[in-house]
């Protein structure tokens, strides 16, 4: 099955600079990518995704992209602000099924 | 608007007692609902969807089952809990396959 890896634990990047975190897939066949925002002891909220037709996407600050020949996607947050600081989900599910499987979370930290 | 609520906030139970976690979205007809497992500090795992009332399909055995008895409500139950049973208990909705899914404020549950 699926298997969805997140490299960064942590992340700390200074306000103002761009972050990435990278996530890397198993299954070829996987073609939904989805990321998702956590604040410390909250819920998640949906952030981006991108969808295999295209290699990237962006909304506002934020741009994923999609390397399908080497299974990585990444998400970058341009300009950071405080408030972007919070544990980011990546991930991954074939169109065939209604599952998701999730990457294990980076931590981003925004130092002033 | 919609709005997704679960119920209760928190909750602390024995090992070997039964539980019984509830999840109703107002506002939107027919939507695709899952459950989500979140052990503290840790990634997600998804337990089981719905896209129709009466019809969940299990993603992961964990001694743990769940019904949609009426199109807005789904629930989340086992007779038995386990210690590994411990976690952040999200329900999510979404308006189809691969769209950006809404999550609820979850429930944490202690098992001692």
């Amino acid at each position: 099955g699926e298997k969805v890896e997140q490299h960064e634990s942590t992340l700390s990047v200074r306000e103002g600079d761009s972050a990435v975190i990278n996530c890397t897939y198993t299954d070829t066949a996987s073609s939904y990518f989805p990321w998702y925002k956590q604040e410390a002891g909250k819920s998640l909220h949906f952030v981006i995704d991108i969808r295999s037709n295209v290699d990237r996407k962006q909304s506002q600050r934020l741009i994923v992209l999609l390397d399908k020949k080497a299974k990585r996607f990444s998400l970058h947050i341009t300009a950071t602000q405080p408030e972007d600081s919070a544990i980011y989900f990546c991930a991954a599910s074939p169109d065939s099924n209604y599952q998701l499987i999730w990457g294990s979370g980076t931590k981003l930290i925004i130092k002033p | 608007a919609q709005t997704i609520h679960q119920w209760p906030v928190a909750e602390i139970k024995a090992v070997g007692s039964p539980l019984s976690l509830g999840c109703t979205i107002k506002g939107k007809s027919s939507p695709n609902l899952y459950w989500y497992w979140q052990a503290t500090g840790g990634t997600l795992q998804q337990l089981f969807y719905s896209i129709t009332v009466g019809q969940v399909e299990s993603v992961v055995q964990l001694n743990l089952s769940a019904s949609r008895p009426k199109d807005d409500q789904f629930i989340l139950s086992t007779e038995k809990l386990l210690l590994s049973h411990s976690g952040f208990y999200l329900c999510a909705w979404s308006l189809d396959w691969g769209a950006e899914q809404f999550f609820g404020p979850g429930t944490r549950l202690t098992v001692l």
